[in-house]
């Protein structure tokens, strides 16, 4: 089974500090993505990557960074986080096979911005 | 742009009964839809995929079926167990464009 691990499963930060959440992943696998849930919302698409080097906007990339220094490793850095920015923060990464991409998930970061 | 929605927030049901969510999607273009499960504290994770059109397709007790022409693919099962309680979401992924998910949907299975 493909193995998703994030960290720290839960943050507290005050209102403009930076926060970095990690995700690593030993699947070999080409692209990764942070998403975060909201109720209401689902699941939206932060930043993803295709490979090492590589960073890409998602759908809501405002207020955020990410970083994929190695194939195993992708983070999402929020430089100056805000209350708004509270959330539960998934990072997946992504197998093609049968003509579309499975998402493997980590079991999430519950951020909180005080 | 793609979208996919799903009408029901949240479904209870007591245990036994058959379950349905419902699942809409537009897109312009050939589409793979899936279903994913998440449970209370857990990654969500793959239920069921499909691509072809009027096929059922079966995992763990659940089905699925894809009908291009309502646009549809809601997820089905017989009989409800205490353990299908979970968030699930309907997605879809159209000409290898990134997954688009909906809204999601709360099942709660009582007794």
């Amino acid at each position: 089974e493909a193995a998703v691990t994030q960290s720290p499963r839960n943050k507290v930060a005050v209102t403009g500090g930076k926060v970095t959440l990690s995700c690593n992943q030993t699947n070999n696998h080409n692209n990764m993505y942070w998403y975060r849930q909201d109720t209401g919302h689902g699941l939206r698409l932060i930043h993803y990557s295709y490979g090492a080097g590589s960073t890409e906007k998602g759908d809501i990339p405002d207020g955020y960074k990410a970083s994929r220094p190695s194939q195993e490793n992708f983070s999402l850095i929020l430089e100056l986080a805000t209350p708004s920015q509270t959330s539960v923060y998934f990072c997946a990464s992504g197998d093609w096979g049968e003509r579309a991409e499975t998402l493997y998930f980590g079991s999430g970061t519950r951020l909180t911005v005080l | 742009g793609d979208s996919v929605t799903q009408t029901e927030g949240l479904v209870t049901l007591t245990e036994g009964l058959p379950v349905m969510l419902n699942c809409t999607y537009q897109t312009a273009y050939s589409t793979f839809l899936f279903w994913y499960v998440q449970h209370l504290n857990e990654a969500p994770k793959l239920l069921l995929k499909s691509s072809t059109d009027n096929k059922r397709t079966e995992h763990q007790g659940f089905h699925a079926t894809l009908h291009k022409s309502s646009s549809s693919f809601h997820l089905q099962k017989s009989s409800a167990q205490l353990s299908d309680s979970a968030l699930y979401y309907c997605a879809l992924t159209s000409s290898g464009q990134k997954l688009v998910f909906g809204q999601g949907t709360i099942l709660k299975v009582y007794l």
